[in-house]
């Protein structure tokens, strides 16, 4: 079974650029999450979906953080501008659905803004 | 307080030895604790999961969970130099105005030594 897909693996920007993460959850799974990991802290979570809808995204800085399922398999997530500030790993993880509680990672994408 | 909170260690232990690692969380109210595993620059593993208090074991490792005092704990038998690594304690509430969220403590590093 493959795991959680996430491209690209690296991305290096200037700040105030634009800049976007795409996941594609394991096959069969509704739930899926977008967190964000600062070296040597725990995941954070950014916004959760139930299919194509964000269930949880009180900790998502709406003023240039946005995110998208639109078909409730693929998701994107996109910072327009960046910031110094959002230099940071982000990872997907997904579930089978609301009443399962394990979830699974992608390899995550680090991003550096110059 | 932090609402899970862990050593940040390094932790170090010879090879064949019994790690433990620990964990609190403040929300009384949760329902679904877990252990990861997260390699320098991988993404997060699930390697326990546990929802009742008592012990589960899987192999070499053991989560035990003790939800009056408000701990969990892993125990790795045998330890193994590839077995070094962050270890994540996260759990999962349901209290009021809690959608359900993973919260992940800062992690514990492991230092298995030859």
């Amino acid at each position: 079974e493959a795991g959680v897909v996430q491209s690209p693996r690296y991305k290096i920007i200037e700040k105030k650029q634009p800049v976007a993460f795409w996941c594609n959850p394991i096959s069969g799974h509704n739930t899926l999450y977008w967190y964000l990991q600062n070296l040597g802290q725990g995941p954070e979570l950014l916004i959760r979906y139930e299919n194509e809808e964000a269930v949880d995204d009180s900790q998502l800085p709406k003023d240039r953080f946005s995110a998208e399922r639109l078909k409730g398999v693929d998701s994107t997530l996109k910072i327009q501008p960046a910031e110094l500030g959002d230099s940071a790993v982000y990872l997907c993880a997904s579930s089978l659905g609301l009443a399962v509680d394990e979830q699974f990672f992608g390899p995550g994408t680090r991003l550096t803004v110059l | 307080q932090k609402e899970v909170e862990q050593n940040s260690g390094p932790l170090s232990v010879p090879e064949g030895a019994i790690a433990s690692l620990n964990c609190t969380y403040s929300d009384r109210v949760s329902q679904s604790f877990f252990w990861y595993r997260q390699y320098s620059g991988k993404s997060p593993e699930l390697i326990m999961s546990i929802y009742s208090n008592g012990d589960k074991e899987d192999g070499r490792f053991t989560a035990q969970l003790n939800k009056a005092s408000q701990y969990v704990s892993l125990l790795i038998r045998d330890s193994q130099p590839s077995d070094s690594a962050t270890y994540l304690c996260a759990v999962k509430a349901r209290g009021s105005g809690n959608t359900g969220k993973l919260i992940f403590g800062q992690g514990t590093t492991l230092q298995v030594k030859p």
